[in-house]
């Protein structure tokens, strides 16, 4: 079954870190990058970023940057999210999403396969 | 850049046609031909609707359409069914490094 499957949900105190994983299933991993979206309660998403799935080379939102850090293991089909520094406006679910393939077009924010959402609440 | 701008609801009868907008800049969604729409249900993973503007990926119904014209985007939902009732979020492109997404707009099916 073609799936990304994210690490549950976290509970974590202002200043610490946390990390979502984020496995993909069923298709071959090394042929489609992995974005990162942030939706908070209530809000529409963020785009954060994304990460090559051969390369491993990550891209930050310039929102992004510094405290995230967006990483592969490939061999466990399995990309990262790390969060440093918590704040308890980076309560939110954190989604991982496929970016599609479009053929000739770039298809630029075409993400057609999500993972469930981490939900990550930061407070004291 | 700020987030794209739609209408924080919209609302239609069951077979009846509803229009959501997605306002943007030049410098986004009037300046490429990357703009995305997705459906998503409470406390559910956003699903991609739309891409490159008018395209539907498989399996979406052709009820769904869209279009753009300059800095703004629009999603039409004809045939309206009960389950079309949920939250449509717009994307666009915005140059290197940047992908905005709009504040999303939720849809009742009276």
């Amino acid at each position: 079954q073609v799936q990304l499957v994210q690490s549950g949900s976290e509970l974590k105190k202002p200043g610490a870190s946390v990390k979502v994983s984020c496995k993909a299933s069923g298709y071959t991993f090394n042929n489609y990058n992995i974005n990162w979206v942030r939706q908070a309660p209530g809000q529409g998403p963020e785009w954060m970023g994304w990460i090559h799935s051969n390369t491993g080379k990550p891209t930050y939102a310039q929102a992004f940057t510094g405290r995230y850090v967006l990483s592969l293991d490939t061999s466990v089909n399995t990309a990262y999210l790390q969060i440093s520094g918590l704040k308890a406006e980076d309560t939110a679910v954190y989604y991982c999403a496929r970016k599609s393939l479009c053929g000739s077009s770039a298809c630029y924010g075409a993400f057609d396969l999500w993972g469930q959402g981490t939900l990550v609440t930061v407070s004291s | 850049q700020s987030a794209l701008t739609q209408p924080p609801s919209a609302s239609g009868s069951p077979g009846q046609s509803v229009t959501i907008s997605c306002t943007g800049t030049s410098s986004d969604v009037g300046g490429y031909n990357f703009v995305s729409w997705y459906q998503q249900y409470p406390g559910k993973a956003p699903k991609l609707m739309i891409y490159d503007v008018t395209k539907r990926p498989s399996g979406v119904p052709d009820r769904f359409s869209a279009s753009k014209s300059g800095n703004t985007a629009s999603l039409t939902v004809s045939g309206l069914q009960p389950d079309d009732e949920a939250d449509y979020f717009c994307t666009s492109y915005g140059g290197t490094n940047v992908l905005l997404f709009g504040g999303g707009t939720k849809l009742s099916v009276l």
